[in-house]
């Protein structure tokens, strides 16, 4: 069964620093991956995704992730953090659609907070 | 704007009785979640539903039951057989119809047992 593991559960940085939130997954077929950033009190909102194609992948707020299949990774890092990015982020894992009814599977969340 | 519209935001329950969380999209999307937040625990499956009529148990189905007569609408209702229903609850929704897009998320429900 496919799993997702998000290796920090908190990550403190300060202002202007980069940062990196980590993700492994276990699957055995090809997956679609996804980052999705939780404020306090609200939804998901989804930041960036990887179906097929670059393993760079860009999204919003300057969060990019890289896939990489043979480390079955899905990085997250943003070069500057700001204090409006402290919030929770949730790495997602789906077996495609064809295999569960395209459930997503998420990691338990890592908390990133930002000091000034 | 399209998007999913969980009511009410706060939501308080006494022992014993069942209550019903909404949730409405106007996204048409065919699939739709509900997921259980706890602190520490990620998000948990509850049910999904990927068509009208249809819907499948997920990792915690019980004490939980939903519905699905309208493509739209997808209510969740949380049982006097759920034991511990204090938690945020989420839904959300996704295209389906064979395409991986992501999921589409409303804003919540928080209940409290009281």
């Amino acid at each position: 069964a496919q799993s997702v593991t998000q290796l920090d559960s908190q990550v403190p940085v300060f202002e202007e620093a980069p940062v990196e939130l980590r993700c492994n997954y276990s699957s055995s077929v090809s997956v679609y991956l996804f980052w999705y950033v939780q404020y306090p009190n609200q939804g998901l909102q989804l930041l960036l995704k990887y179906l097929s194609g670059s393993t760079l992948v860009k999204g919003i707020n300057g969060f990019e992730a890289e896939f990489n299949k043979s480390q079955t990774s899905f990085h997250l890092r943003k070069p500057s953090v700001h204090i409006s990015d402290t919030a929770e982020y949730f790495c997602a894992v789906s077996e495609g659609i064809y295999n569960q009814g395209g459930k997503l599977i998420f990691g338990q969340g890592t908390e990133l907070s930002v000091k000034p | 704007d399209g998007g999913i519209t969980q009511s009410p935001k706060y939501l308080f329950r006494k022992e014993g009785q069942n209550v019903t969380l909404s949730c409405e999209q106007n996204l048409n999307h065919d699939a739709m979640y509900w997921y259980r937040q706890d602190p520490g625990q990620g998000l948990r499956l509850i049910y999904y539903s990927q068509i009208v009529n249809d819907f499948q148990k997920g990792d915690i189905a019980e004490g939980y039951s939903v519905s699905r007569e309208k493509k739209e609408s997808f209510p969740l209702t949380v049982t006097s057989a759920q034991k511990n229903p204090t938690a945020f609850y989420l839904c959300a929704s996704s295209i389906g119809r064979g395409l991986h897009d992501g999921y589409t998320f409303g804003s919540g429900t928080r209940l409290t047992v009281v």
